[in-house]
């Protein structure tokens, strides 16, 4: 079954630190992929998408994550961490074709201390 | 231009209710999808409207649960005889082509049911 997993629940980090949050996905080929950012009392607003090409993605709020086939890993770094990048991230993807509905991961709350 | 919307941001409902839930997309949008984020399991797909084609359903948890797009616009999910396990969150989104095009989400209505 095609499943995503977000193996960190919380990640708590020190505001300047870098940050890594996980992500592995099952599923029978190369889906899209995405990851979202949801701070509290909001809707998921989306940090960057993977759909082909180069395996290293930019995406807003300085964020990047890098597709790596072998592993069936996605996952999102940023180099050095604001208070205000303290959310829930979550990772999902979505099948090359048909209705292309989102499986998500659990998601992982991040905490960031001053 | 305007995000998704969605009202009302909170609904208090007793056991044993119907409930309905509005979803207004981005304006040209053809897809839209609804999720269901509740503790425990997570954000979860419902439903999915593209232009005029059958709805794909296959996420709705029982036959309490209903939706339908007017016009090929605005949404409706309608849950009868509410239930307590169907105290969630529920997120609509939209997209432009429902092709493996990002999803815009909107604000998400807080279901309790007492």
């Amino acid at each position: 079954a095609q499943s995503v997993t977000q193996p960190d629940i919380h990640i708590t980090v020190s505001e300047g630190a870098s940050l890594e949050l996980r992500c592995n996905y099952s599923y029978g080929a190369t889906p899209y992929l995405f990851w979202y950012v949801q701070s509290p009392g909001q809707g998921l607003q989306l940090l960057l998408k993977y759909f082909s090409g180069d395996t290293l993605v930019q995406g807003i709020k300085g964020f990047e994550a890098e597709f790596k086939r072998s592993q069936s890993s996605f996952n999102l770094r940023k180099p050095s961490v604001h208070w205000s990048d303290a959310a829930e991230y979550f990772c999902a993807v979505a099948p090359t074709s048909g209705t292309y509905k989102y499986i998500f991961g659990t998601g992982t709350r991040l905490k960031v201390l001053a | 231009g305007a995000g998704v919307s969605q009202s009302p941001s909170n609904k208090v409902t007793e056991k044993g209710k119907d409930v309905e839930l509005r979803c207004d997309p981005i304006s040209g949008h053809t897809a839209l999808y609804w999720y269901r984020q509740s503790l425990g399991q997570g954000l979860e797909f419902l439903i999915y409207f593209q232009g005029n084609s059958a709805p794909d359903k296959s996420g709705l948890p029982s036959d309490r649960f209903s939706a339908e797009r007017t016009g090929g616009s605005v949404s409706t999910l309608t849950i009868q005889r509410t239930q307590q396990e169907d105290s969630a969150v529920y997120l609509c989104a939209s997209s432009g082509s429902g092709g493996p095009d990002t999803q815009y989400f909107g604000p998400g209505t807080r279901l309790t049911v007492l």
